[in-house]
């Protein structure tokens, strides 16, 4: 079955560093899709993409994130210089077409960013 | 704005027993989907089940269930036969539904923390 693939599974970094996630969606869906989990707390919506552009995005997706697909499999979540309050769980996820049951959201396994 | 709420951060239930987690939301749309979430201490999103506003019908997948009162805004969980596997923190989630050609975000409750028993 089809999954929702991201790398690393964990990044340590320093503050002030730069970082990539990575995700690789499910191969035919065209929406994608951050969210991050701070630890004990809830899951929260970053940013939607679609068409190679934000759709959406949070309060929380500021100047210092920014998203990319840089070519036909990838959707990159960059961190321009990270701050200790950026250690969460990230998640990517990816849905089919808007409407109807394509609409559903499948999720990858999370990359933790812990930030020293 | 969507708000979704679960008042029970923390449930237990015997092995083959059954358990229901509640949700409820807020909102002031007519369109919209609900969903249930799964995170094992893998931490893993999977998804458990999906309710579509304008159907009626509960939406049922195996030993899960839903119960879906739109009226009262509520959409809880039933787990029949519960299993050891079943162990996992549960998120309640919304999503609008448009008609507009971009992806809708989800908006997830703070989760039960549910622990099935031997």
């Amino acid at each position: 079955e089809p999954e929702v693939t991201q790398t690393p599974s964990h990044q340590v970094t320093q503050m002030g560093q730069e970082v990539i996630l990575r995700c690789v969606p499910i191969s035919n869906h065209l929406y994608f899709y951050w969210y991050r989990q701070i630890l004990g707390q809830k899951v929260e919506f970053l940013v939607s993409f679609y068409n190679n552009e934000i759709s959406e995005k949070s309060e929380i997706f500021d100047d210092q994130f920014s998203v990319e697909r840089p070519d036909g499999s990838n959707f990159t979540l960059k961190i321009r210089s990270t701050k200790l309050e950026d250690s969460a769980m990230y998640f990517c996820a990816s849905s089919e077409l808007f409407g109807g049951s394509t609409d559903t959201q499948y999720f990858g396994p999370g990359t933790r960013l812990t930030v020293l | 704005a969507q708000t979704v709420t679960q008042s029970q951060p923390e449930m237990s239930v015997q092995e083959a027993e059954t358990v229901t987690l509640s949700c409820t939301y807020d909102t002031s749309e007519n369109n919209y989907y609900l969903f249930w979430y799964k995170q094992p201490p893998s931490r893993q999103m999977i998804l458990v089940i999906r309710q579509e506003a304008y159907k009626q019908q509960n939406a049922t997948e195996n030993r899960f269930s839903v119960n879906f009162q739109k009226a009262a805004k509520s959409f809880s969980l039933k787990i029949s036969d519960s299993q050891l596997g079943d162990t996992a923190m549960y998120f309640c989630a919304f999503m609008k539904r448009t008609y507009m050609e971009y992806g809708n975000k989800l908006v997830f409750g703070a989760g039960t923390i549910l622990r099935v028993k031997s």
